[in-house]
């Protein structure tokens, strides 16, 4: 069955590290979606991309960074993790269409110690 | 700036009661709206979704209504169940003027917990 994969499932590291997660999806999807979900907070889109070689910015991207070389994957990277990145990262993808419904991955639990 | 609301933030209900979440929106122009449930440790899953010209979407014991003039949806359980204790997220969609999809706009959910 086709599916979304994120990895690792939970990540510890230290401040100032380079960190990437991983985002694997078999639908053969165009969109992919990075987002964070924190307490007391909806979720958040971080970077979003339309295709192979298409990468943008969503309302939090600071910090962060992606790249789409092939239509499966989103790794998205910290360039030098902050403790204020400690958060659950989903990843999710959705087909090219009007009526766009995301899958969303299990989630990445981080935490930037 | 586009807006989701949604509320109450948490509710407790006894198993087989009925219970309902509402969402509140300003997100224009507006394409759609989807209710996503989230289970702990999970990542949201679509419910259902709603075009502007729908008043109401069931699926299964789950049925969602919208009023597009006054900007709000619901969603009512009905018979809860404990497999329904989870996070329901609204998400609203707008058009943008680019070829591939929306831009959503989630809003901060419901927590549910089903006692029995």
């Amino acid at each position: 069955d086709a599916e979304i994969t994120q990895s690792p499932r939970h990540k510890i590291t230290e401040t100032g590290r380079q960190v990437t997660l991983a985002c694997h999806q078999t639908w053969n999807h165009n969109n992919m979606f990075w987002y964070r979900q924190d307490l007391g907070h909806g979720l958040r889109l971080i970077h979003y991309s339309y295709g192979v070689q298409d990468t943008n910015k969503g309302e939090v991207s600071d910090g962060y960074s992606v790249s789409r070389s092939n239509t499966e994957d989103l790794p998205l990277t910290l360039e030098s993790a902050a403790s204020s990145q400690t958060s659950v990262y989903f990843c999710a993808s959705s087909d090219k269409g009007r009526e766009e419904t995301q899958y969303f991955g299990p989630g990445t639990r981080l935490l930037v110690l | 700036k586009n807006q989701v609301e949604q509320s109450p933030q948490s509710l407790i209900i006894l198993e087989g009661k009925n219970c309902t979440l509402q969402c509140n929106y300003t997100v224009s122009p507006f394409s759609n709206l989807r209710w996503y449930k989230q289970d702990t440790g999970r990542g949201p899953v679509s419910l259902t979704i709603m075009t502007f010209s729908e008043n109401t979407k069931s699926n299964g014991r789950y049925t969602a209504t919208l009023d597009a003039d006054t900007k709000q949806s619901s969603l009512h359980i009905t018979a809860s169940q404990l497999s329904d204790s989870a996070s329901y997220i609204c998400v609203v969609s707008a058009v943008v003027i680019k070829a591939a999809g929306n831009k959503l706009t989630f809003g901060g959910g419901t927590r549910v917990l089903v006692k029995p």
